[in-house]
C-alpha cells in the first residue's frame, strides 16, 4: 500500500501525560500536513510542512504541540501535557498538488 | 475570516433518488475546490475537485459538482444514489497562492435506504 500511514492508529492516555504519533506520507509528495477532527466537525489544519520546513501553524497549535519532519520524509506530532480537549482524530495528509489523507490516530485523554 | 458552509448536516434517501448536497465558502479570491467523502470506518478520499476550466467537474463514482463563482458556491450531485453511497461528504476550500491549507465544512451524513 503506497498511501498515507499513521501510527499508531489509537492512543489512549491520562491527562498531563506527553504522547507523540508519527506520519509516514506518499514518497514522492513534498507537502504534509496535519490536521485536527472532532465529532460532528469536519478536519481543521494544524500545520504544513514544505519537505522540512514548517511553512505555516494554526492558531490552533498551542505550544503544548509540537510537530517535526527532520529529514522531509516522516513527521511526528507530539502533544505534552495531554489534556481532555485534546481528544480528537489527529489526521495526517500530503501532497503534491492535491491532499491525501491517512486513516487518523484516534486520541483519548482521560 | 475564510469559512465553509454544508447546509444539510443529515440526508437521508432512497436508492435511486438524486442527491445534491450544497457548499458555500466565504473568499473573495482564487480558490481551489475539493469534495471528500469518508465511507463508514474509512478514511477521507478525494471525490473530485476544481482548479480551473470548466466549473461542471466530474468525480468518481458518477458524482459532479458545478463551481458557480458568482455564487461562492460548489454543490454535490448524484443523478441516482446506491446504497454504498453511505458516508460523510466533506467540501474543502484553499486558497490558489496563498496558502496550501484546507479548510473544510462540517460535513454532510448521507444515509441512503435500500
Amino acid at each position: 500500500d503506497t498511501g498515507v500511514s499513521q501510527n499508531p492508529r489509537h492512543k489512549i492516555t491520562k491527562r498531563g501525560q506527553n504522547v507523540t504519533f508519527r506520519c509516514d506520507p506518499i514518497s514522492e509528495h513534498n507537502r504534509l500536513y496535519w490536521y485536527r477532527q472532532t465529532l460532528g466537525q469536519g478536519p481543521e489544519f494544524l500545520t504544513y510542512f514544505q519537505n522540512e520546513a514548517q511553512l505555516e501553524k494554526s492558531r490552533l497549535l498551542s505550544d503544548r504541540f509540537s510537530a517535526e519532519r527532520p529529514k522531509g520524509s516522516f513527521s511526528t506530532l507530539e502533544i505534552q501535557r495531554t489534556e481532555q480537549g485534546d481528544s480528537a482524530m489527529y489526521l495526517c495528509a500530503s501532497s503534491r498538488e492535491t491532499q491525501y489523507f491517512g486513516p487518523g490516530t484516534r486520541l483519548l485523554v482521560l | 475570516a475564510q469559512s465553509v458552509s454544508q447546509h444539510n448536516h443529515h440526508v437521508i434517501l432512497s436508492e435511486a433518488a438524486s442527491l445534491e448536497l450544497g457548499c458555500n465558502y466565504s473568499y473573495g479570491g482564487t480558490v481551489n475546490l475539493f469534495w471528500y467523502v469518508q465511507y463508514p470506518g474509512q478514511h477521507l478520499q478525494l471525490l473530485l475537485k476544481y482548479f480551473s476550466g470548466d466549473p461542471l467537474v466530474k468525480g468518481i463514482k458518477g458524482f459532479e459538482a458545478e463551481f458557480i463563482k458568482s455564487k461562492f458556491s460548489f454543490n454535490l450531485r448524484k443523478p441516482s444514489v446506491q446504497w454504498s453511497d453511505t458516508a460523510e461528504y466533506f467540501c474543502a476550500v484553499n486558497e490558489r497562492d496563498s496558502s496550501y491549507k484546507l479548510i473544510f465544512g462540517s460535513g454532510t451524513r448521507l444515509l441512503v435506504r435500500p
